[in-house]
């Protein structure tokens, strides 16, 4: 079966650390990946895309990776602050077939001051 | 703000009524899609419209209604809901429909979050 699997319990960290969140993707062929925010009561906010043929992307603190053997993004946080405590989403866009994006459960960040 | 605007924002309904969720969107896109996020769940696409025609409907039960009179507007009409489709329902647009190669990312409204007694 498909699935997007994104770790389901919170990430705690203390500020100016590094954080590090995964999306592990099993039986999908993606074109590309986007990493959401998403805040209590409220809609997601696009962060980033990569696409299949790239394996890094970045933007200010923020980086992802792409490893289309492993099936597996990785997105980076740098710097991190308490204000980027949130649920980070990952979501697959395929090559074929369904023309929306696939997300993940979300992984839960809680940057400690 | 990112553009995308849903009312209301809160919605506590009978399980007899009916009732409908408005989305609006400011950003000249040309695709808009309904999703449903239930606690702990990942969320789930329902409806994509693409130049006001639909494209994909989800499997979602014949209860949920949509309607893309314009580009701009997207509803979801609802009636005899169940307690379970209690949950926070998301708009979004793209500038054009999610494919292989459009390379688009989703702006998503704040969400409607619905209560069925």
């Amino acid at each position: 079966s498909q699935k997007i699997e994104q770790n389901s319990e919170a990430l705690n960290i203390q500020e100016g650390k590094t954080a590090t969140l995964t999306c592990n993707y099993t039986n999908y062929s993606p074109a590309y990946l986007q990493w959401y925010r998403q805040d209590p009561g409220r809609g997601p906010v696009f962060l980033l895309l990569i696409r299949e043929n790239e394996k890094e992307k970045r933007k200010e603190r923020l980086k992802v990776t792409f490893d289309t053997t492993l099936k597996q993004s990785l997105f980076h946080i740098t710097a991190s602050q308490p204000a980027d405590s949130a649920t980070y989403l990952c979501a697959l866009v395929m090559d074929t077939g369904r023309r929306a994006l696939t997300f993940g459960s979300g992984t839960r960040l809680q940057v400690q001051p | 703000e990112t553009g995308v605007t849903q009312t209301p924002r809160h919605l506590v309904m009978g399980m007899t009524n009916k009732k409908s969720l408005k989305c609006e969107q400011h950003l000249g896109h040309n695709a808009m899609y309904w999703y449903k996020q239930s606690a702990k769940k990942p969320l789930e696409l329902m409806f994509v419209y693409s130049l006001e025609e639909r494209v994909e409907n989800n499997s979602v039960p014949s209860r949920f209604s949509p309607e893309c009179p314009n580009s701009s507007h997207l509803f979801l009409h609802l009636h005899t809901l169940q307690p379970e489709d209690s949950a926070l329902y998301l708009c979004a647009s793209s500038q054009r429909i999610l494919a292989a190669h459009t390379y688009n990312e989703q702006f998503f409204g704040p969400g409607t979050r619905l209560t069925v007694l």
